[in-house]
């Protein structure tokens, strides 16, 4: 079946400091891919989103490609602030629709 | 302006005691899905309504109802609810097959 997988956190940066999260899937057929934020106390909201092969999604100084050869999907982001501080989900959905599968969630922390 | 409305945003509750979460969305889709979510782990799928067929999860469990008098609302109903059901309560809904969810801000829950 699908799966997401993300790199474990939580990771810890200062800020300006480059970001990469870690983000591979197992799907079949051409799934579109997601990248959600969520903040301390609040929902989920959509970062970016990308449905087919290179894809790029882009928001907010954040990016990511989709790379169907590596089965990939990592978020990067040039230069972090303490406002970035959040757990981020990268999530996959099927070509057929159906369900929203997430990864486990990487909980990032910016210091000043 | 929200477009899937979360009520209220903070719910305590007695152990036992019958508790309903809504939800609304402003976007007119089909399907609406709720999720339970602990300590910033992925969310965990209860149930979705695609209009107004139910379909729940295998895993979850009877304690949690759930009803969607029409598309624009849908209810959350745990029965009798325990110490291990405190959690946020994610709803969400989507449109296009190859498109994220829009979730709304949540519903924090505590049992007491």
């Amino acid at each position: 079946g699908n799966s997401v997988t993300q790199m474990e956190g939580p990771v810890t940066l200062s800020e300006e400091a480059f970001l990469t999260i870690n983000c591979t899937y197992t799907a079949t057929g051409y799934p579109s891919l997601f990248w959600y934020v969520q903040y301390p106390g609040e929902g989920l909201q959509l970062l970016l989103k990308a449905t087919k092969a290179d894809d790029k999604g882009s928001n907010k100084g954040f990016e990511a490609t989709y790379r169907k050869e590596t089965t990939s999907f990592h978020l990067e982001k040039g230069s972090v602030q303490v406002s970035d501080s959040a757990v981020y989900f990268c999530a996959l959905r099927g070509n057929q629709g159906g369900k929203l599968i997430f990864g486990q969630g990487t909980e990032l922390s910016v210091k000043p | 302006d929200a477009m899937v409305i979360q009520n209220p945003r903070y719910q305590v509750t007695q152990f036992g005691k019958p508790v309903t979460l809504s939800c609304s969305q402003t976007l007119n889709h089909n399907v609406m899905y709720w999720y339970q979510q602990k300590s910033s782990q992925a969310p965990k799928l209860l149930f979705h309504y695609y209009d107004k067929d139910f379909n729940n999860e295998a895993d979850t469990p009877d304690n949690f109802q759930s009803r969607r008098p029409n598309t624009s609302f849908c209810f959350l109903d745990i029965r009798s609810p325990g110490l291990g059901d405190a959690a946020m309560y994610l709803c969400a809904t989507t449109g296009l097959t190859n498109y994220g969810y829009t979730f709304g801000s949540g519903t924090r829950l505590t049992v007491v």
